[in-house]
């Protein structure tokens, strides 16, 4: 089984429309991100936790919100959805060991706003 | 200004040849780290190798190998004995200083590998 799933893989959905992208992880890491993949850009961070109780923006989180349910799982939530959110969306975990801090990424999220 | 640069668009190479995908990194605090990430057409991210500034060894980790070059601020990614399966979009990545910094990735090198 994949260390850290991403559900839906795939995602259509209309503009104005709150949607949900979920993530969990088996790797026992603390640390869980969300980023956005578009065409040319590489990828930028949307928000990043720490702990349950610790939640951070990125450097683009406007329209979007997240949610740490517990150690294992972190949600990113688009209140309401616009074309321009459209993109790949990727969770990843890490857990800070003596001077490397790797990152690992979930499947991806195709999300389409029409 | 660019934190990572990746100046290949697109690269080439015949099957169990060596390749080099470049990156070079702007940053002027002493500690950082540098990786490597690769992505498939199935769109999935696949962490590859980590080099931190202060290693003293480039990194290795199978076929692939890290050409740190410090001074001029480079992290190049050197596939030996190329596969068809490396096929893919390869990604620089680098994170500033101790404690937690951001990953700011580069724009990506897709990368053919022909028969």
């Amino acid at each position: 089984d994949a260390d850290v799933t991403q559900t839906p893989r795939n995602r259509i959905t209309k503009t104005g429309k709150r949607i949900m992208l979920e993530c969990s992880q088996t790797k026992g890491h603390d640390r869980m991100y969300w980023y956005r993949q578009d065409p040319g850009l590489g990828l930028r961070l949307i928000y990043y936790s720490f702990d349950v109780k610790d939640i951070n923006k990125g450097e683009i989180s406007d329209g979007y919100s997240v949610s740490r349910q517990a150690q294992a799982k972190f949600s990113l939530s688009l209140e309401s959805a616009i074309p321009n959110q459209t993109a790949l969306y990727f969770c990843a975990t890490s857990d800070f060991a003596g001077g490397g801090e790797t990152q690992y990424f979930g499947p991806g999220t195709r999300l389409l706003v029409l | 200004a660019q934190k990572i640069t990746q100046t290949q668009p697109g690269m080439f190479v015949q099957e169990k040849e060596a390749v080099t995908l470049d990156c070079t990194y702007d940053t002027s605090d002493p500690s950082y780290g540098l990786f490597w990430y690769k992505q498939p057409s199935s769109g999935e991210m696949i962490f590859l190798i980590y080099q931190g500034s202060y290693d003293q060894q480039n990194a290795t980790e199978g076929r692939y190998s890290l050409n740190f070059q410090k001074a001029r601020k480079s992290a190049n990614l050197v596939i030996s004995a190329s596969q068809l399966g490396d096929s893919a979009m390869y990604f620089c990545a680098m994170r500033e200083g101790g404690g937690f910094q951001k990953l700011v990735f580069g724009t990506g090198t897709r990368l053919l590998v022909s028969p």
